[in-house]
């Protein structure tokens, strides 16, 4: 069980907007700590797709978006594509822990 | 282009040990942070641990459930990162991949993963 929780599944349909929440606390990112997000396609290695709350990567689409506030972060796709069905996770940092965190990941259908 | 390939996984029994490598390309090896990332068969990440470059001492620092088992090393002559597996225990059963490490960045590259299976 994670530090980072987040919903085991989401879905949406093409063209849809769905987000993705990353639920911390005080050891987290209530303390400071950015959050990371990564997209994982079926049978490949993850890949970075948002990073410091916000911040995209060359080549990930503006489709995808990063915000952080408090104790909680979210990541949101809008118009949705069947490209987007992946899993997604979260990752910072814990001090409660002493290393770096991942959310025990999202699974995204598109519908 | 950036390119991490690992190596090294196999089948091991419980208790064994194994090592794992990465070779890196494409980026400045000796400076960069490396990192063991992990997933178990149909489970989620785990961070295993980290190792900081040369010029920050080489700093090594791990995950709890592997502390005291596993080792991180770098050859920065051949840009190899390796994972040594002590004590394994089925729970390790996983894809071990290597990635590097950016602060303010996180896990910014990743390699394809080698499978490391810890059975009887």
């Amino acid at each position: 069980q994670s530090v980072l929780t987040q919903p085991p599944s989401v879905s949406g349909a093409p063209g849809q907007r769905v987000t993705i929440s990353c639920t911390g606390s005080s050891t987290n990112f209530g303390a400071g700590y950015d959050v990371n997000w990564y997209q994982q396609l079926p049978g490949t290695a993850p890949k970075l797709l948002i990073y410091g709350n916000a911040n995209r990567p060359s080549g990930v689409p503006d489709r995808f978006s990063g915000s952080k506030s408090g104790t909680s972060a979210s990541l949101a796709i809008t118009g949705l594509q069947a490209e987007d069905e992946a899993d997604y996770y979260c990752q910072s940092y814990d001090t409660s822990l002493g290393g770096r965190v991942f959310g025990g990941g999202t699974k995204l259908t598109v519908l | 282009e950036v390119q991490l390939v690992e190596s090294g996984g196999g089948l091991v029994k419980p208790g064994g040990s194994l090592r794992v490598s990465c070779a890196a390309s494409g980026f400045g090896f000796s400076k960069a942070w490396m990192s063991w990332v992990r997933q178990a068969p149909g489970k989620g990440l785990e961070w295993v641990g980290r190792i900081k470059s040369k010029s920050d001492v080489g700093a090594t620092d791990y995950a709890a459930p592997v502390k005291g088992r596993f080792s991180i090393s770098r050859d920065d002559s051949t840009n190899t990162l390796f994972l040594q597996m002590n004590s394994l225990k089925t729970e390790d059963t996983a894809v071990y991949y290597c990635t590097t490490y950016t602060t303010g960045r996180g896990f910014d590259y990743w390699g394809q993963g080698t499978l490391v299976a810890v059975s009887s």
